[in-house]
């Protein structure tokens, strides 16, 4: 597509359960950022992904939380046993050069998820 | 750790009044600096952004935005707002080699 997808948009789920999301980045970029955004806040940065390189996993939050990302293709974040705190939007970008490098981000429309 | 401040949680203005979004960040080396927005309904998209060279940098829409090096600061300004312009705007630095750091955001209602 042209654009960074994500699925599922909306995702109801009950406390305890795992979560699965998904994230298509734009064709050919090898830099995908996961994110996430609280109500009323700012973006919080999870994790970084660069081509074959080991990801920066210093922003997520607790080992609940895990990615992978196969090559430069598709991403999916993981939350197990999920917490009503996990409640968010969580967004996905990417980016055809890497960090440092000035370049910009192409965001998804973002996976709400609501925890029960 | 770098951190971004903005000041400015909620802003309304009415029609054709100027905008100052202030921005401040955190972080003493080389920096990159960038403005996103995200219109109601829409993801979000880059306004405009610093990575050297002129510290006045010009963006999409009419805005623009200064680097003050020594203030640590990267506001974003625009001499007449439209109703079209009501999204939420949000400040980002990206250092070092460390993942773009954003802002908590800034509402802007403009009122017809």
């Amino acid at each position: 597509g042209a654009g960074v997808s994500q699925s599922p948009s909306n995702k109801v789920t009950e406390k305890g359960k795992d979560v699965e999301l998904r994230c298509d980045p734009i064709s050919g970029h090898t830099a995908l950022y996961w994110y996430r955004q609280r109500l009323g806040q700012g973006l919080e940065f999870l994790i970084y992904f660069q081509g074959n390189s080991a990801p920066d996993k210093s922003g997520l939050p607790s080992d609940r939380f895990s990615a992978e990302r196969t090559g430069e293709s598709v991403s999916t974040l993981t939350i197990q046993r999920t917490q009503q705190e996990d409640s968010a939007v969580y967004l996905c970008a990417s980016s055809p050069l890497p960090e440092g490098f000035g370049g910009e981000l192409f965001f998804g429309e973002g996976s709400r998820l609501t925890v029960l | 750790a770098q951190s971004v401040s903005q000041h400015n949680h909620h802003v309304i203005l009415s029609e054709a009044a100027s905008l100052e979004l202030g921005c401040n960040y955190s972080y003493g080396g080389t920096v990159n600096l960038f403005w996103y927005v995200q219109y109601p309904g829409q993801h979000l998209q880059l306004l405009l952004k610093y990575f050297s060279g002129d510290p006045l940098v010009k963006g999409i829409k009419g805005f623009e935005a200064e680097f003050i090096k020594s203030k640590f600061s990267f506001n974003l300004r625009k001499p007449s707002v439209q109703w079209s312009d009501t999204a939420e705007y949000f400040c980002a630095v990206n250092a070092g080699r460390r993942a773009l750091t954003f802002g908590s955001g800034t509402r802007l209602q403009v009122q017809p």
